[in-house]
């Protein structure tokens, strides 16, 4: 079956603009995170859903962050007023429950301007 | 705070030499680690997880407490071995990875 997908592969966009990107789980699976990943870094969590609602979300830097996951399945995360320091791979993982292996997407990688 | 350090940013071996991936942690709890591998331009995937005291690529890795590592292992090093690999840790109540800044593994010819 298919893994888990993004879009936009890449995207650009200048300071102060607003975004949306976009997570596909793989069909069935109950759990979905968000994570960003800056240049030499390893993945830092944002956040984790389980279903439709958000379970944790100590890791989104600040409210211009946000993210949904309407019908516990697809999700999208939102950034509102755009700075150069959000420039970073997003990636999106999910499992089937929250215990189990996490399946990672290819990633987004933002770039603001 | 919880936090995974991989000291390494580069190794380079030569293929058939041995290879360790160092990873250290710091958590007073009982954690649940693992490695993942981002092979070049595919995404990051699973290698292992110590629950699971599985060999997998003919990788391994041992959970040490008294030390807080889990360091990666291989006897002999394989040319597709070649890959950015990242030490993770789960802490308990929470399903939110925390990953180490990761080790470019380069096996040369």
């Amino acid at each position: 079956g298919a893994g888990v997908s993004q879009t936009p592969s890449n995207k650009v966009t200048e300071k102060g603009k607003y975004v949306e990107l976009r997570c596909d789980p793989i069909s069935g699976h109950t759990a979905l995170y968000w994570y960003r990943q800056s240049l030499g870094q390893g993945p830092e969590f944002l956040i984790y859903f389980q279903g439709t609602g958000a379970a944790d979300d100590s890791g989104l830097p600040n409210d211009r962050f946000f993210a949904v996951r309407p019908e516990g399945s697809v999700s999208t995360l939102k950034i509102q007023r755009t700075e150069r320091g959000d420039s970073a791979v997003y990636l999106c993982a999910s499992s089937l429950i929250a215990t189990d292996t996490q399946y990672f997407g290819p990633g987004t990688r933002l770039t603001v301007l | 705070a919880q936090r995974v350090t991989q000291p390494e940013k580069l190794l380079s071996v030569f293929k058939g030499a041995p290879v360790e991936l160092k990873c250290n942690y710091s958590y007073s709890g009982s954690p649940e680690l693992f490695w993942y591998v981002q092979y070049s331009r595919q995404r990051l995937q699973l290698l292992l997880r110590h629950i699971s005291r599985e060999s997998i690529k003919g990788f391994t890795a041992d959970l040490n407490k008294g030390e807080t590592s889990f360091h990666l292992k291989k006897p002999f090093a394989q040319e597709e071995d070649s890959a950015m690999y990242y030490c993770a840790l789960i802490t308990s109540g929470t399903y939110k990875y925390i990953f180490g800044t990761g080790t470019r593994l380069k096996v040369l010819a």
